[in-house]
């Protein structure tokens, strides 16, 4: 049972313009929301959070939106530019004391054709 | 002055052998992890270390066998290696435990033939 979804595998967007990442959870004991970048062949690169007890937080070119009665968050790029090109993963943290996990949404693959 | 790093990057073998990744981090953090992504793409967490002391350990088979010698480095063991176990194994570490943010490792990419 996914508890965190992302229903969007790609989304094409053009240089410059909004690019917008939807995901959505099902668990409400989760406290803090993130998102991930992910080049081919490397790590999952973090790029912002969010805390449950927010509903946006923004970062230079990037923002995150949280909808937490519709358990929805979204990112938000502006303007989009063609290094953005990447898989972005929607993550949510739940943790019991010393013990924090993160749960991942299957992924959007996003390119930023020029 | 790679922040998490993992050796191998590579890994092809064959089914039935023993296998270790090693998982390292200089950022002085105290918590790490190891996850694995599928052929599906999806990430799931394995296991967490805390101060060398095991704190998650999810559906797992027991195959797979985490040890950290110290807080700085968290190695994953895998006997009798199967086809399944064909994945990208990554490796996380997290600040203390009021930081949300976990970083990555670049991942070793494991082939079981």
């Amino acid at each position: 049972d996914q508890q965190v979804k992302q229903n969007s595998p790609s989304l094409s967007v053009q240089e410059g313009r909004i690019s917008i990442l939807n995901c959505d959870y099902t668990n409400s004991m989760f406290d803090y929301f993130l998102w991930y970048k992910k080049y081919p062949a490397e790590g999952p690169t973090f790029l912002i959070s969010i805390s449950s007890i927010k509903d946006k937080n923004e970062d230079g070119r990037f923002t995150v939106f949280l909808n937490k009665s519709a358990k929805h968050l979204s990112l938000h790029i502006v303007p989009s530019q063609p290094g953005d090109s990447a898989v972005y993963f929607c993550a949510a943290r739940e943790s019991t004391g010393t013990a924090s996990k993160l749960t991942f949404g299957t992924g959007t693959r996003l390119q930023v054709t020029l | 002055d790679t922040a998490v790093s993992q050796t191998p990057k590579y890994l092809v073998t064959q089914m039935g052998n023993d296998k270790s990744i090693k998982c390292e981090q200089n950022l002085g953090h105290d918590t790490m992890y190891w996850y694995k992504q599928d052929s599906k793409k999806f990430l799931k967490i394995m296991f967490s270390y805390n101060n060398k002391e095991l704190i998650i350990n999810e559906t797992v088979p027991n195959r797979f066998s985490p040890k950290s010698p110290d807080k700085a480095h968290l190695n994953l063991h895998i006997n009798s290696l199967e086809l399944g176990d064909s994945a990208v194994y990554f490796c996380a570490s997290r600040g203390t435990v009021y930081q949300e943010t976990q970083y990555f490792g670049p991942g070793t990419r494991l082939l079981v033939l």
